[in-house]
């Protein structure tokens, strides 16, 4: 069975300093992994996606994930954070074709002035 | 606009009272799948569609039926709802994997 563990429930960080919410997956096969941010009383929105290729992706808003198949890794960073980043960040996971998706539990990203 | 929309958004309702949650996309997605959140548990897959007329098991299938008539609806139903699907749950649509979610329906069955 997949699995997807996001090992911090929050992550407090300054704004204008660089930002990383951990994720870790099992998955048998070769892994789709998705991060996704969702907002109060909102969806979740995509941000990025890894099928194959090269091993940092780039999303939406400057975030990027670097993909990391030794550690079973697909870390969220951003370089500087902002305010307005502060949300809830889902990381999830499947195989084959995508889409039967696993996801973590949630990290909150609390970023202050 | 591309558009996730699901109706209702809230439903106060009682145990054993069949319900629909409908979802429906305008962007022609093969791709439709619904989800639950629970605190602590993050979102799980309840079932998902890869075109018409087909759809899968997720992972928390039980209790729930759905439907793939057309491509831009899919619907949820709960035919016997019971206290422990009390939720919030999301329909999302996508090429083959979610990428668009609906605003969420608040489903509280007493």
């Amino acid at each position: 069975a997949q699995s997807v563990a996001q090992p911090e429930d929050q992550v407090n960080v300054a704004e204008g300093n660089p930002l990383t919410v951990k994720c870790t997956y099992s998955v048998s096969g070769n892994p789709y992994l998705f991060w996704y941010v969702q907002y109060p009383n909102r969806g979740l929105q995509f941000l990025l996606k890894y099928i194959t290729g090269d091993n940092l992706v780039k999303g939406s808003y400057g975030f990027e994930a670097e993909f990391n198949k030794s550690q079973t890794s697909f870390h969220l960073k951003k370089p500087s954070a902002l305010v307005s980043d502060s949300a809830l960040y889902f990381c999830a996971a499947a195989t084959g074709g995508g889409n039967k998706l696993t996801f973590g539990t949630g990290t909150q990203l609390k970023v202050e002035l | 606009e591309a558009q996730v929309t699901q109706n209702p958004r809230y439903l106060i309702t009682v145990t054993g009272k069949k319900l629909t949650v409908t979802c429906s996309q305008n962007m022609n997605h093969e791709y439709m799948s619904w989800y639950r959140q629970d605190p602590g548990l993050g979102l799980r897959q309840i079932y998902y569609s890869m075109n018409v007329e087909v759809t899968d098991k997720g992972d928390v299938p039980e209790g729930y039926k759905v439907s793939r008539k057309e491509k831009r609806n899919f619907p949820l139903i709960l035919e016997s709802p019971s206290p422990n699907q009390t939720s919030l749950y999301f329909c999302a649509s996508g090429k083959n994997q979610p990428q668009h979610f609906g605003d969420g329906t608040r489903l509280s069955i007493l």
